[in-house]
């Protein structure tokens, strides 16, 4: 148990148009979901924390109004990378909490060309 | 601040080897978790384990086993006879409760190469 997906796996987009992408935890519910970013060969950095029915919380120098989260329902969280830049191309990653333990999700490649 | 160390950037052993990935970490908390995760080429982390702070017994799972020892605030990860398939990024993780969620500070990762 304890499966998360996300959608879609890899975009690419035209620098200006905005992107989102959806994480599910598919067999269990969850409260927290998480949202990461990850350079080449460098660790996971977090971006923000989503709760349902609230408000995220970001990271120290995420742009919220960049990086658009909504976490509407017990199993779906969605980030949104509002207009975006070639430097946001990056890989994404979710994760979904089951207790006291993170489960992530496959991750999204963008590429903003 | 929480921190973890994997001071080992990059290791490459021959199938067969037992290989010993290091994970130091600091924290202030008295209660808390540290996990390993796996992320293959395909980039999805799988979970491996997770340890709670008050449990210091050794785990052993098939060829894995962890060896946490709180003196010396170490979470060490052992593969016993590794496999081609064993080549992947590990990351240790430490987790710190921040009331409605457990935020993970993940160490910069081990790459290990197994190969022929």
């Amino acid at each position: 148990g304890a499966v998360v997906s996300q959608h879609p796996s890899r975009v690419i987009c035209k620098s200006g148009t905005s992107v989102k992408i959806e994480c599910r935890s598919l067999d269990f519910q969850a409260t927290t979901m998480f949202w990461y970013r990850q350079f080449p060969k460098k660790s996971l950095m977090l971006m923000a924390t989503s709760n349902e029915g609230s408000k995220a919380t970001y990271e120290q120098g995420v742009e919220k109004d960049k990086f658009l989260i909504n976490h509407a329902s017990l199993t779906l969280s969605t980030l949104t990378v509002t207009s975006a830049h070639p430097e946001d191309s990056s890989f994404y990653i979710c994760s979904g909490q089951r207790q006291e333990t993170q489960y992530f999700g496959p991750g999204t490649r963008l590429l903003v060309l | 601040a929480q921190k973890v160390t994997q001071a080992q950037t990059e290791i490459s052993v021959v199938e067969k080897e037992d290989v010993t990935l290091d994970c130091v970490y600091e924290t202030r908390d008295t209660t808390y978790y540290l996990f390993w995760y796996k992320q293959p080429p395909s980039g999805e982390l799988v979970f491996l384990i997770r340890r709670n702070s008050f449990d210091e017994q050794n785990e052993i799972s098939g060829r894995y086993s962890w060896n946490f020892q709180k003196s010396t605030s170490s979470f060490n990860f052992t593969i016993t006879a590794s496999q081609v398939v064993d080549s992947a990024v590990y990351f240790c993780a430490l987790s710190e409760y921040t009331g409605t969620a457990s935020k993970l500070t993940f160490g910069t990762g081990t790459r290990l190469q197994v190969t022929l």
